[in-house]
C-alpha cells in the first residue's frame, strides 16, 4: 500500500518557468491538501479539495493553481515560478470527519523540494 | 481564529532522560489535536491524536501526550528519550469549516536533539 505519492521529489526551475506537481493517494480519501514548508514557519496550506472536481484556497494560494479531476489525484501548478516559491511542498490526504465520526489524521507524502533560481 | 504555538524552536535532552515538547492551541469549539514527527528529507508521520475522553493519549514509539483544556495545551512526552527520537516535531489542531472540513493548522515545529 503506497499511501500518498508525490512526483517529482526534486526540481530546479528558472524564474518564470512553469511546472506541475503530482500527488496520488490510494486510500480512497475524500480530502486532499497541498502545503508548503518553510523554515520556522511550519506548514502552510496552499489549496485543498473536499472531493473530486472541487478545490478551494488555503492560507497562501497566490501564484498556485490546483486541479482534482480524479479522486485519487491532486495536482499543484506553478504558472510562472518565482524565487519566493522555493520551498518543500507536501501533499496530504484524509477522510472527512463526517465519515468516521471522529477527527481523522492526515497522511503525508514524502515531499517535493523545489528551488527557483 | 485557529492557531497552534510551539514555543520552543529546539529541545535538547540526554538519552534516557524524559522529554517534553510543548504545544498550545487556540480553536473555537472542541479541538482535535495531533502530533507528527518529521525525519530529515521525509514526510510527516502521524504519532498520536486527541479526540475526546482520557486526557492522556498514548501513541507510536512510546510517545504520549497530555491534553489540558484549562491551559489549552497538548504537550508531547516520553519517559526515556532515545537518540533515534531526534527529529522535527509538529503539533496540529483540526477544526471544521462550513464544509465540515477538517482543516489542519500546524505549529512552527520543534527540533528535538537527543544526545548520547
Amino acid at each position: 500500500n503506497a499511501g500518498v505519492t508525490q512526483t517529482p521529489k526534486f526540481r530546479v526551475l528558472k524564474t518564470g518557468q512553469s511546472m506541475t506537481l503530482l500527488c496520488a493517494q490510494d486510500m480512497n480519501h475524500e480530502y486532499m491538501y497541498w502545503y508548503r514548508q518553510d523554515p520556522g514557519m511550519g506548514l502552510r496550506l496552499i489549496h485543498y479539495s473536499v472531493g473530486e472536481g472541487t478545490t478551494a484556497k488555503g492560507e497562501v494560494p497566490d501564484g498556485y493553481n490546483v486541479s482534482r479531476l480524479k479522486k485519487q489525484n491532486f495536482l499543484l501548478g506553478l504558472e510562472s515560478a518565482a524565487p519566493s516559491q522555493t520551498s518543500v511542498y507536501f501533499c496530504a490526504s484524509s477522510y472527512p470527519t463526517r465519515m468516521t465520526g471522529v477527527g481523522t489524521e492526515a497522511f503525508f507524502g514524502q515531499g517535493t523540494r523545489l528551488t527557483v533560481v | 481564529a485557529q492557531s497552534v504555538a510551539q514555543p520552543e524552536d529546539q529541545v535538547n535532552v540526554a538519552e534516557g532522560n524524559p522529554l517534553t515538547v510543548k504545544c498550545t492551541y487556540s480553536v473555537s469549539g472542541n479541538p482535535y489535536l495531533f502530533w507528527y514527527v518529521q525525519y530529515p528529507n521525509r514526510g510527516l508521520q502521524f504519532l498520536l491524536k486527541y479526540i475526546t475522553g482520557d486526557n492522556l493519549v498514548k501513541g507510536s514509539y512510546g510517545f504520549e501526550a497530555e491534553f489540558n483544556k484549562s491551559q489549552t495545551s497538548f504537550h508531547l512526552k516520553k519517559p526515556s528519550a532515545l537518540v533515534s527520537d531526534s527529529a522535527l516535531y509538529f503539533c496540529a489542531v483540526s477544526s471544521r469549516s462550513r464544509y465540515n472540513f477538517n482543516k489542519f493548522y500546524f505549529g512552527s515545529g520543534t527540533k528535538l536533539n537527543v544526545k548520547p
